[in-house]
């Protein structure tokens, strides 16, 4: 079993959709939850950083926490052709110097 | 927010050659330094994790002899491909992190061996 599972999709909405991205994780030890963007031939950028559980908002970016079940979320409002990418979740044990788990990321296309 | 530069963004090279990677904090001090190996379609794999003036420690699989990291100073650490095989192919990311930073990713370097 891998330690962090992602559906890889690909996944098709059209604009202004919401779109809801998910992943699950094996190890009760994590503690920080990651959602990266990657844009085809290029190198991640981090999108939302949540520690433990819970909710975090940040513009048309939700992503939520479910420690209990061992299931994050990312959720996009509004969504726009921009937002076509692939969408990584991540996670790792401590906050600073610490080895990220990466799931298999999800291939996200916003039809206009 | 902060910057890693990474070098070069695509590089081809002959079979049996060596190949160098850079990747340049620019605006703070990366005091760990993460490699990463990404195949098409697949998550990112962590290659090995080092820190300024120290050996690096590499995951379980990956040849140190054949992955030759150096990471000599808090902005620069380098990533050598030795004796390169097309199964070596693939892109590369490094990731610089400070002491109470988030990780910050290079744009990666795809390296083609023929």
């Amino acid at each position: 079993q891998k330690e962090v599972e992602q559906d890889p999709g690909p996944l098709s909405v059209p604009e202004g959709a919401i779109v809801s991205l998910n992943c699950t994780y094996s190890n009760s030890a994590f503690q920080y939850f990651m959602w990266y963007r990657q844009y085809s031939r290029k190198g991640p950028e981090l999108l939302m950083y949540t520690y433990s559980s819970g909710n975090k908002e940040d513009g048309r970016f939700t992503a939520q926490v479910d420690k209990s079940s061992k299931y994050i979320s990312l959720f996009i409002r509004d969504s726009q052709p921009s937002d076509s990418a692939t969408y990584l979740c991540a996670m790792s044990w401590y906050s600073s110097a610490s080895k990220i788990i990466f799931g298999s990321g999800t291939r996200l296309s916003i039809r206009p | 927010g902060a910057v890693v530069s990474q070098h070069p963004s695509r590089v081809i090279c002959k079979s049996g050659t060596s190949v160098k990677i850079e990747c340049r904090s620019l605006d703070f001090q990366a005091t760990t330094m993460f490699w990463y190996r990404q195949f098409p379609k697949q998550s990112l794999m962590l290659m090995a994790t080092s820190n300024e003036g120290s050996k690096a420690t590499y995951e379980q699989g990956v040849e140190k002899d054949k992955f030759l990291i150096n990471h000599a100073s808090l902005t620069l650490s380098t990533l050598t491909v030795t004796s390169a095989h097309p199964e070596d192919s693939s892109f590369y990311i490094c990731s610089g992190q400070g002491d109470d930073t988030e990780a910050f990713f290079g744009q990666g370097t795809r390296l083609t061996v023929v």
